[in-house]
């Protein structure tokens, strides 16, 4: 078991610049969650999949992120443009129901400046 | 989605201390999450638990469920360096994803 596997690790970009996250869940593991942790604000889900069906969008900033799962084994977070305030470490994580833990990825450090 | 606060937000120990951390909810929750977060990395599940007024231990860690189902804590006994990290308790109400708390950042003084 590889365990939840993003890329990249980290991420340096300018404001403005296009940024895609990705994702790659445990197999067999049916949800997927997108979450965004900094240091005002702590663990926030921003959107989640069941079956890569997006169930719950709202925690989704604006309208500058977007998320897909155009399969079982893969799964992108799009921030267009890019903004200094989305600086954070980006998570993935997938699990097997609902409600059954999640596996955590070792997230993308995120810096826009 | 769920609410659940968490405290405290920092706790500073001598090594061989005893540390807690609690999370509490306004509302009935159908099962609470920890998870343990060192300096650097991801967070890693710890526990779940369900039922009312459970107790589960691993190790020197001791899990409590409220038995009213809206608060937990987690007890360390005797603190060790390799404790250190944050800890955070995550919350399913009706919905099915996790809310987590703030977490607690713990500090282990050799």
């Amino acid at each position: 078991d590889a365990g939840v596997i993003q890329s990249p690790r980290h991420e340096v970009t300018e404001m403005g610049q296009e940024v895609t996250l990705r994702c790659k869940p445990i197999s067999g593991h049916d949800y997927l969650f997108w979450y965004r942790q900094t240091m005002m604000r702590g663990l926030e889900l921003l959107i989640y999949f069941n079956n890569n069906v997006p169930i719950d969008d709202s925690g989704m900033p604006e309208d500058r992120f977007s998320a897909k799962m155009p399969n079982a084994s893969f799964s992108t977070l799009k921030i267009q443009p890019s903004e200094p305030r989305d600086s954070a470490v980006y998570f993935c994580a997938s699990s097997r129901q609902g409600n059954s833990p999640l596996h955590f990825g070792n997230g993308t450090r995120l810096t826009v400046t | 989605g769920q609410q659940v606060m968490q405290i405290p937000q920092y706790q500073h120990v001598q090594e061989g201390e005893d540390f807690t951390t609690y999370c509490n909810s306004s509302t009935t929750l159908s099962n609470i999450q920890w998870y343990k977060q060192r300096p650097g990395g991801h967070p890693v599940f710890l526990i779940q638990l369900v039922k009312s007024g459970e107790v589960k231990k691993q190790k020197r860690l001791t899990f409590q469920f409220g038995e009213a189902k809206k608060n937990s804590s987690l007890h360390i006994t005797a603190t060790q360096t390799t404790d250190v990290g944050t800890y955070f308790c995550a919350a399913s109400g009706s919905a099915r994803q996790l809310t987590f708390g703030s977490g607690t950042q713990l500090t282990v003084l050799p």
